[in-house]
């Protein structure tokens, strides 16, 4: 099984800036990555797929990069509404998240 | 409008069964894989099991082999998750989702409990 691990933990922005949460694979992974967002009381939300891919309805100011053991994701001009849990997931069989970075708005 | 409901969750004793049901509208499940995920209080998101855009292939986190069935009623339109043996480890919100998840219920809670 690969373990994702995600960095930081949790996200301290103000409105604006931009914000870089980091996944890092326990091996290489042959698939793709993607990242979801969840906010309080509710589902999770795919946001990138295919490692880069916006899903429909994402703005752009969200994008993914990435390949092999790492891949990031990146939030352009932080908004108060993108606070929320990010989780990055890797598609090789099992499938697996990271536990997850927390973005919060100063 | 592309949505999924879920049901079947509730309070069960450790050792017994529970099957959860997730019922698709706006699309045919037979095009389409699906997925479970659960997430336990506080905690973060755990894939459990996949299947197959054919229904011929399913899939299980190592957590769950063995304990837990997917399956589909195309006819029904309706996926399904029968999980036996519980434990107070698998007490969790359970989502289905779409193969791609893109798309996702609003989850059924499972309490496994004495």
């Amino acid at each position: 099984e690969i373990v994702l691990t995600q960095s930081p933990a949790t996200l301290s922005l103000s409105p604006g800036e931009r914000a870089t949460l980091s996944c890092r694979a326990s091996q290489s992974v042959s698939t793709f990555f993607a990242w979801f967002q969840q906010k309080p009381g509710q589902a999770p939300r795919l946001l990138i797929y295919d490692t880069s891919k916006r899903a429909t309805g994402i703005p752009a100011r969200f994008s993914g990069s990435g390949s092999g053991t790492d891949c990031a994701l990146t939030i352009n001009s932080v908004d108060p509404e993108d606070i929320a849990m990010y989780y990055c997931q890797q598609r090789d069989n099992p499938i697996t998240f990271g536990q997850g970075t927390r973005l919060e708005i100063k | 409008e592309v949505q999924l409901l879920e049901s079947g969750g509730g309070f069960i004793q450790p050792g017994g069964s529970l099957r959860l049901s997730c019922t698709a509208s706006g699309f045919t499940l037979q095009n389409y894989g699906m997925t479970w995920v659960r997430q336990a209080p506080g905690k973060g998101l755990e894939w459990v099991s996949a299947i197959s855009p054919s229904g011929s292939r399913t899939y299980y986190a190592d957590s769950v082999k063995g304990r837990f069935i997917i399956s589909r009623d195309i006819s029904k339109n309706t996926l399904y998750l029968e999980m036996n043996s519980l434990r107070a480890e698998d007490t969790a919100l359970y989502y289905c989702a779409s193969g791609g998840m893109d798309v996702w219920g609003q989850g059924t809670t499972v309490t496994v409990s004495s």
